[in-house]
């Protein structure tokens, strides 16, 4: 079975700091995508990113960056000096690789970034 | 370009009430599908279907119908809503059902409340 595990529920910081949202998966593919999205206040869902499991480098986009780490199979997110407006829900996702648009999601994780 | 549209966006109900919700997206995907968030448990696959004429359960079916007469809607009906039904519902859509790649886009959600 295919899971997703967020296990911090909240995450409060003042801004300027830098936070880690971690994400831990379970899967016996040895193919799969995960995904991160995020959901602000507003309640849409943004699409961050999609990482293949044969590609196990980082990906850094502005402040964002994620490191997958198939060994220990995890795929953490990490914002650089946060900012207010990064205030939201942040979902890990995982789909298995020829089923792309059924997505497994962890709990989410609320993040909370004061001025 | 208006993506995936949900109507409407909050609803109340009471027990035992039967309402459908409205999906339709204007990007020939084929690929829709529904997903309720409650707090704690993410998201969570409702039913999908890969095409029109195609549908096929997820995660969590039971109390919901849905059909795919048409590429672009797939409405998901709740035939006797119940308190447990109470949820935000969000429909999403992708352009190849098994693919490797692309995103789902998600509509922005319905907020239902069964009294």
């Amino acid at each position: 079975a295919q899971k997703v595990t967020q296990a911090q529920t909240e995450i409060s910081v003042v801004e300027k700091e830098d936070v880690t949202l971690d994400c831990v998966y379970e899967t016996r593919d040895t193919t799969y995508y995960l995904f991160w999205y995020k959901q602000p206040p507003s309640g849409e869902l943004v699409f961050l990113i999609r990482r293949n499991s044969f590609d196990e480098q980082n990906e850094i986009s502005g402040r964002y960056s994620w490191n997958f780490q198939k060994s220990t199979s995890s795929f953490n997110f990490t914002i650089t000096a946060s900012q207010v407006v990064d205030s939201a829900v942040y979902f890990c996702a995982l789909s298995r690789y020829n089923q792309g648009g059924k997505l497994i999601f962890g709990q989410g994780t609320e993040l909370s970034v004061k001025p | 370009n208006a993506g995936v549209t949900q109507t409407p966006k909050f609803q109340v109900l009471k027990t035992g009430q039967s309402m459908t919700l409205q999906c339709a997206q204007d990007m020939n995907h084929e690929y829709m599908s529904w997903y309720r968030q409650d707090p704690g448990m993410g998201l969570r696959l409702i039913h999908y279907s890969v095409g029109a004429g195609i549908t096929d359960q997820g995660e969590v079916p039971n109390g919901y119908n849905v059909s795919r007469s048409t590429t672009e809607d797939f409405p998901l009906r709740l035939l006797s809503a119940a308190p447990s039904q109470t949820s935000v519902y969000f429909c999403a859509s992708r352009s190849d059902p098994g693919g490797v790649g692309e995103k789902l886009f998600f509509g922005s959600g319905t907020q239902l409340s069964v009294l």
